[in-house]
């Protein structure tokens, strides 16, 4: 199985700063890999795939960057929103969700 | 719209199975495949497995792997997720995504869960 590892679990920030969350696959898996927010009591959105690609209606401030087995979700100018977890997917072979990272409110 | 919708919460005995149903609507069944992901209370996100639309094609992960059972009904575009030989640790929630024909790929629209309590 391949493993995500998704670094930090917990990031704590401000309304208007840059954020970046790292997931590492344990084994290559090119460009195919999708970036989710899931808010409290609600189903994952998807936000970014085949690593940097967005998702129809999602905000420009989210961007996705990396190949191979490491990758970056970058949010742009933090909005009250964006207070969430998110989740890193896999899906070169089967599919495989890194642990989440949960952006909190400094 | 697109819309996936589920049925809704279950609670059920440890050894016990639950099936859930994920009614697609508002595109062409048989050109998406469904994945089924689940959620235990507090925790990440964990890959069940996937069917396709278009022939029924299953994968599923391993940690399900002969408890699980995924089947489509065509004529009404529905998808249902069999488990069975329920345990404790089974309780969380349960959703359906669509993704591409291809059994691996990104999940853009998700049905709202289903909640499902294993307990004695």
């Amino acid at each position: 199985d391949i493993q995500m590892t998704q670094s930090p679990s917990t990031l704590s920030a401000s309304v208007g700063d840059r954020v970046s969350i790292t997931c590492r696959a344990s084994q290559s898996i090119g460009t195919w890999l999708a970036w989710y927010q899931q808010r409290p009591g609600k189903a994952p959105k998807l936000l970014i795939y085949k690593a940097s690609s967005l998702e129809s209606g999602v905000p420009s401030r989210f961007s996705g960057s990396g190949s191979g087995t490491d990758f970056t979700l970058t949010i742009s100018g933090l909005q009250p929103d964006d207070f969430a977890t998110y989740y890193c997917q896999q899906y070169n072979t089967y599919s495989t969700f890194g642990q989440g990272t949960k952006v909190e409110i400094q | 719209q697109v819309q996936l919708v589920q049925s809704g919460g279950e609670v059920k005995k440890p050894g016990a199975s639950v099936k859930v149903s994920c009614k697609a609507s508002g595109y062409t069944f048989a050109t998406f495949g469904i994945s089924w992901v689940r959620q235990a209370p507090g925790q990440g996100l964990q890959w069940m497995g996937w069917i396709s639309g278009y022939n029924g094609h299953t994968n599923y992960a391993e940690k399900v792997q002969g408890r699980v059972t995924m089947t489509t009904d065509t004529s009404t575009s529905t998808v249902y997720m069999e488990l069975r030989s329920l345990r404790s640790d089974d309780t969380a929630i349960y959703y359906c995504a669509r993704t591409s024909v291809s059994s691996s790929d990104s999940m853009d629209v998700w049905g709202q869960g289903t909640t499902v309590t294993v307990s004695s």
